[in-house]
């Protein structure tokens, strides 16, 4: 089946940094998506990308579709405690029902 | 936005017992609901596809009847973990899409169901 490459599996930066992850699949994806896991709950989606090259931004985050559909990447501008988390890209094939999941990037921000 | 509402949080059983998870979608109809299952530390395994009014779809390796989920409407899909044991411990988490919004439209979740079995 699909798979999806997440990278990096984790992140220790001080607040203030930017930060970048990524994902890759072998597979061309319809819409990439990004979701933010805090302990205990449900992800919350952060960014959702429909087409191809789209660059979005939802304050001091920005997420680009890449040109290729195979790959997306989240950066977070200026770095805060609070976006410690786990954060999972995911993609949605042609089979619009099913989303795969990366295997998320766990940030941890040092004030 | 889409919310959707899952219920208990958290759940303690004795093994050989069985839980009832709830799944709602407060404002919007969800004629499809996910199931997915987390271990610690690593990313969210689908288990199956609720599909209301039908038969739910299971990914491969899940067994339907250690897992039984039901849609009775278009709000509530409910996920019972029958015969519970130890390994059955897990965080349970349901989703689904709001059709409003487009045929790609994002999946939101539910807070999650933190399921421990004694």
């Amino acid at each position: 089946g699909q798979q999806l490459n997440q990278s990096p599996q984790s992140m220790f930066i001080q607040e203030g940094e930017d930060v970048s992850m990524n994902c890759t699949s072998s597979s061309i994806f319809n819409t990439w998506l990004w979701y933010k896991q805090e302990p205990g709950e449900g992800p919350v989606l952060l960014i959702a990308l429909y087409k191809a090259g789209e660059l979005t931004s939802n304050g001091r985050l920005t997420a680009q579709f890449g040109i290729t559909r195979k790959d997306s990447f989240l950066n977070i501008s200026a770095s805060i405690p609070s976006d410690v988390g786990i954060y999972f890209c995911a993609g949605q094939g042609t089979n619009a029902g099913k989303s795969t999941f990366g295997d998320g990037t766990t940030l941890t921000v040092k004030p | 936005g889409a919310v959707v509402s899952q219920h208990p949080s958290r759940v303690i059983c004795k093994s050989g017992t069985s839980v009832k998870i709830e799944c709602r979608s407060l404002d919007f109809q969800a004629t499809t609901m996910f199931w997915y299952r987390q271990f610690p530390k690593q990313s969210l395994m689908l288990m199956a596809t609720s599909n209301e009014g039908s038969k739910a779809t299971y990914e491969q390796g899940v067994e339907k009847d250690k897992f039984l989920i039901n849609h009775a409407s278009l709000t509530l899909s409910t996920l019972t973990v029958t015969s519970a044991h130890p390994e059955d411990s897990s965080f349970y988490i349901c989703s689904a899409r709001d059709p409003s919004t487009g045929g790609y439209s994002p999946l939101h979740f539910g807070n999650g169901t933190r399921l421990t079995v004694t």
